[in-house]
């Protein structure tokens, strides 16, 4: 069974603090993605790689970062925590191109609170 | 660029009754439309893709959408509705010119009552 995994579900951070999400698949997909998820926004995408050491910016990357080293694994970075970064936040993974497959995998999420 | 519009934010339904979630696309040419549901401290699990062809789709757990050009739409559809059909519903538009992105919706919530 296909699977993306968050590591952490939920975090309480301070404002200025350096915050590290974690996402790892393990259906070696090419393409990985962050997205932001709020009441009323629907999804947002931050950043999305679509090889190693490869990345490209969504809509919302400022105030972010992302690490791509392997293949399995991608990092969003929050290098200085703002309350307005309280989200939830979802990592996906997708194999090849929209065009061939167009099945997003999600992991379940990691809700994120800055206070 | 594409854009989405879910017009519903929050629909409640009766189980048993039948559902309808709408879904309106903005992009110039024949975009790739989706249906993802996300059920209760759970990511998205796709539910239908259109990407050419039969303009009717069938999906997982009873769901069809039907796009309709000229509507520029795709809705979400469902005859009969179970108790755990509890969720939130969002629509995806993708971009042939661009492989890797899509654009999702604000999301339709759905509550199923007794």
């Amino acid at each position: 069974d296909v699977k993306v995994t968050q590591s952490s579900r939920y975090l309480v951070k301070r404002t200025g603090e350096k915050v590290f999400l974690e996402c790892v698949q393990d259906m070696d997909h090419e393409n990985m993605f962050w997205y932001r998820q709020d009441p009323g926004l629907g999804l947002r995408l931050i950043y999305f790689s679509y090889d190693v050491k490869m990345k490209e910016k969504g809509d919302i990357p400022e105030g972010y970062s992302v690490s791509r080293e392997k293949k399995e694994r991608f990092s969003l970075i929050l290098e200085s925590a703002s309350t307005n970064q309280t989200s939830m936040y979802l990592c996906a993974s997708l194999r090849n191109r929209i065009a061939n497959t167009g099945e997003l995998f999600f992991g379940e999420g990691s809700r994120l609170t800055v206070l | 660029a594409q854009s989405v519009t879910q017009p519903d934010i929050h629909i409640t339904v009766s189980e048993g009754a039948s559902l309808e979630l709408r879904c309106n696309y903005s992009y110039g040419a024949t975009p790739y439309l989706f249906w993802y549901v996300q059920s209760p401290g759970q990511g998205l699990q796709l539910l239908l893709k259109y990407f050419s062809g039969d303009t009717l789709v069938q999906g997982i757990k009873g769901f069809e959408a039907e796009f309709k050009r000229s509507q520029s739409s795709f809705n979400l559809r469902k005859p009969s509705v179970h108790w755990s059909d509890a969720a939130e519903y969002f629509c995806a538009v993708g971009s042939r010119s661009n492989d890797y992105k899509l654009s999702f919706g604000a999301g339709t919530t759905v509550t199923v009552r007794a």
